[in-house]
């Protein structure tokens, strides 16, 4: 059984920064995709990030890119995502999810319970 | 980027109903990639479609999915009592990769 669990989320100031990472079993990790989807609170899904199997290839929504990073470890079958310079509006739950598809073309076959990170001072 | 718009907002229905879910694209979806998600209160995203009109691991035959281009739907055949929740269709042919606002099955 795939289980995907997010940890490291919290409270960030504004500005400032978080790590999230994102723990994978029941599945080969090294063999997917993974992606970062956020759900602001009361709101609907966006997709953040993805990073191809390899860590090679990286992609980012316009309004994260150059603040957040997103890698991987599949050693250790875990991905991150990197949150610099937080803005209240990345203000969600944010969800670990293993993709699929074809040349970054992602759609999202499992999710983590997610994890919520509020920005306030 | 693709906007997609669900129609309608909140759709109510009784069990044992047919729910119709519309999806409708602002541009056309590239090569059919597009999937349905059925979302619970408290609970993650579940996948239930994906290229149109491939249902997901597990996901029972009464979901099915349908359309191209612009317009697409997912229909609920005949509704259980857990099919309430929220739905959300997403198109992953284009970056970035865009969801619908969503619309919310519930009981009438």
């Amino acid at each position: 059984e795939v289980e995907l669990s997010e940890s490291g989320g919290g409270l960030g100031q504004p500005g400032g920064s978080l790590r999230l990472s994102c723990a994978a079993s029941g599945f080969t990790f090294r063999s997917y995709a993974m992606s970062w989807v956020r759900q602001a609170p009361g709101k609907g899904l966006e997709w953040v990030s993805g990073i191809s199997e390899s860590g090679g290839s990286t992609y980012y929504t316009d309004s994260v890119k150059g603040r957040f990073t997103i890698s991987r470890d599949n050693s250790k079958n875990t991905v991150y995502l990197q949150m610099n310079s937080l803005r209240a509006e990345d203000t969600a739950v944010y969800y670990c999810a293993k993709s699929r598809g074809v040349a970054a073309r992602y759609y999202f076959d499992s999710w983590g319970q997610g994890i919520l990170v509020t920005v306030s001072s | 980027e693709i906007v997609l718009t669900q129609s309608p907002g909140t759709l109510s229905l009784s069990p044992g109903e047919r729910a119709t879910l519309s999806c409708r694209a602002s541009r056309s979806v590239s090569s059919s990639y597009l999937a349905w998600y059925q979302q619970k209160p408290g609970q993650a995203p579940r996948l239930l479609i994906y290229d149109v009109s491939s249902r997901a691991a597990g996901i029972p035959d009464r979901f099915s999915g349908s359309g191209s281009g612009t317009d697409f739907t997912l229909t609920v055949s005949r509704l259980e009592p857990e099919d309430f929740a929220v739905y959300y269709c997403q198109q992953y042919g284009t970056s970035p990769r865009t969801f619908g606002q969503g619309t919310k099955l519930e009981i009438k």
